[in-house]
């Protein structure tokens, strides 16, 4: 079992409409959960950030965590062809060691 | 503010070869991570660094890696020698904070592509 999973995708959604991109992890004492976003052939970019239970949202983004399913998701409100990209979701156990995801690809259509 | 930044863009080199990656983290940030990807799968951890120490090189895969960061500024990572498998490509993080708070922010430079042939 890999220690931070995600769905390959790609994930394609319609201009305007909610993307919903889900990771579940396998360390129960993980504590610091992640979302970045990467281009192709770019840098991954942190776009959000979540740490308790719950939702937490920064503008069209919200982050869910779950700890007791071991489950994180981001919602990406009316989603924009800019959004076009690759969402990888990390882990961080409270060491110094930040495990990611293969990562999701997510296609919007215009 | 500069980014993190890495240094070559790009690197093909013949088995056997070495190389040697450099990042320049941005800086004050005491707090550099080396990643790899290999083409099709998710990021590795290789090794993270806290001033001129070495925290954790965990994931580094074997003794043809070195990596160092002398005077706590910028860090090289040398292959060698350079095996097929060592494709990928080599990201560099820094963050500020504590490592693993809440203030840990990772910010990526842009990677170095490596192609060993």
């Amino acid at each position: 079992q890999k220690e931070v999973e995600q769905n390959s995708g790609p994930l394609s959604v319609p201009e305007g409409a909610i993307a919903s991109l889900n990771c579940t992890y396998s360390d129960r004492v993980s504590q610091s959960f992640f979302w970045y976003r990467q281009y192709s052939g770019k840098s991954p970019e942190l776009i959000m950030s979540i740490y308790s239970n719950g939702d937490k949202e920064d503008g069209r983004f919200t982050a869910q965590l779950n700890k007791a399913s071991q489950y994180v998701s981001l919602l990406i409100r009316d989603s924009q062809p800019s959004d076009s990209a690759t969402y990888l979701c990390a882990v961080n156990t409270g060491g110094f060691k930040t495990i990611f995801g293969a990562g999701t690809r997510l296609f919007v259509k215009a | 503010e500069a980014g993190v930044t890495q240094f070559p863009s790009h690197s093909v080199i013949e088995k056997g070869q070495t190389v040697t990656l450099r990042c320049d983290p941005i800086s004050g940030h005491d707090n550099l991570y080396w990643y790899r990807r290999v083409m099709g799968k998710e990021i590795k951890f290789l090794l993270h660094f806290v001033k001129e120490s070495k925290q954790d090189e965990s994931g580094m895969p074997n003794n043809r890696f070195l990596a160092e960061r002398t005077g706590g500024t910028y860090s090289t990572l040398k292959v060698q020698p350079a095996e097929l498998e060592d494709s990928g490509v080599y990201f560099c993080a820094s963050s500020p904070g504590l490592a693993g708070s809440r203030t840990d922010t990772q910010y990526f430079g842009p990677g170095t592509r490596l192609t060993v042939l």
